[in-house]
């Protein structure tokens, strides 16, 4: 199975900050990269697919890039609605593994 | 409008089974493929499995495979997880989704496993 792995765990930022959410592959991935947004109590929210397809609906302060083994999210100027956990999710071979999640607190 | 509706949660023995349904709507069941997803209490996203199209693929997470099934019944918009041999790990919300990777997922229904 491809194991990904997000850093950091947990993130403190305030509101306007910019800030960089990083999962790594144990192998390529290519673009096949999502990323969700969860808020608690909420099932999760797609953001991005295709490691930069915005999803309709989602602010343009989101954003992600690049390929193959290290992809990132970049959220700029945090809103106070951003606060929640993210999580990539790898769509290149079953199973579709999930990161452990970030979590993203105010400062 | 998008909208999957899990139900059959509940409490269970360990050992036990269950049979989780999503009923869909708003969209062409048929042309989709589905996946369950599920979420332990305060921990992250575990991808479960996934069907293909025509159903005639499906997917397991090694924690799963050999005890969860699941299916598919386009004549009713519906998707299925059958859970046999259930353990305490298996405890957590799950989650119905379209597609492989998906902005369309359903309530949740909790599963818990304890004596």
């Amino acid at each position: 199975d491809i194991q990904m792995t997000q850093s950091p765990s947990s993130l403190s930022a305030s509101v306007g900050d910019r800030v960089t959410i990083t999962c790594r592959a144990s192998q390529s991935i290519s673009t096949y990269l999502n990323w969700y947004q969860q808020r608690p109590g909420q099932a999760p929210k797609l953001l991005i697919y295709a490691a930069s397809s915005l999803q309709s609906g989602v602010p343009s302060r989101f954003s992600g890039s690049g390929s193959g083994t290290d992809l990132t999210l970049t959220i700029s100027n945090l809103q106070p609605e951003d606060f929640a956990s993210y999580y990539c999710q790898q769509s290149y071979r079953t199973p579709y593994t999930f990161g452990q999640g970030t979590k993203l607190e105010i400062k | 409008e998008v909208q999957l509706v899990e139900s059959g949660g509940g409490l269970v023995q360990p050992g036990g089974s269950l049979r989780l349904s999503c009923a869909a709507s708003g969209f062409t069941f048929s042309s989709y493929a589905m996946t369950w997803v599920r979420q332990a209490p305060g921990k992250g996203l575990e991808w479960v499995s996934g069907i293909s199209i025509s159903g005639d693929r499906t997917y397991y997470a090694d924690s799963v495979k050999g005890r969860f099934t699941i299916s598919r019944d386009d004549s009713k918009s519906t998707l299925y997880l059958q859970m046999n041999s259930l353990r305490a790990e298996d405890t957590a919300i799950y989650y119905c989704a379209k597609d492989w990777f998906s902005g369309s997922w359903g309530q949740g229904s909790l599963v818990t496993v304890s004596s």
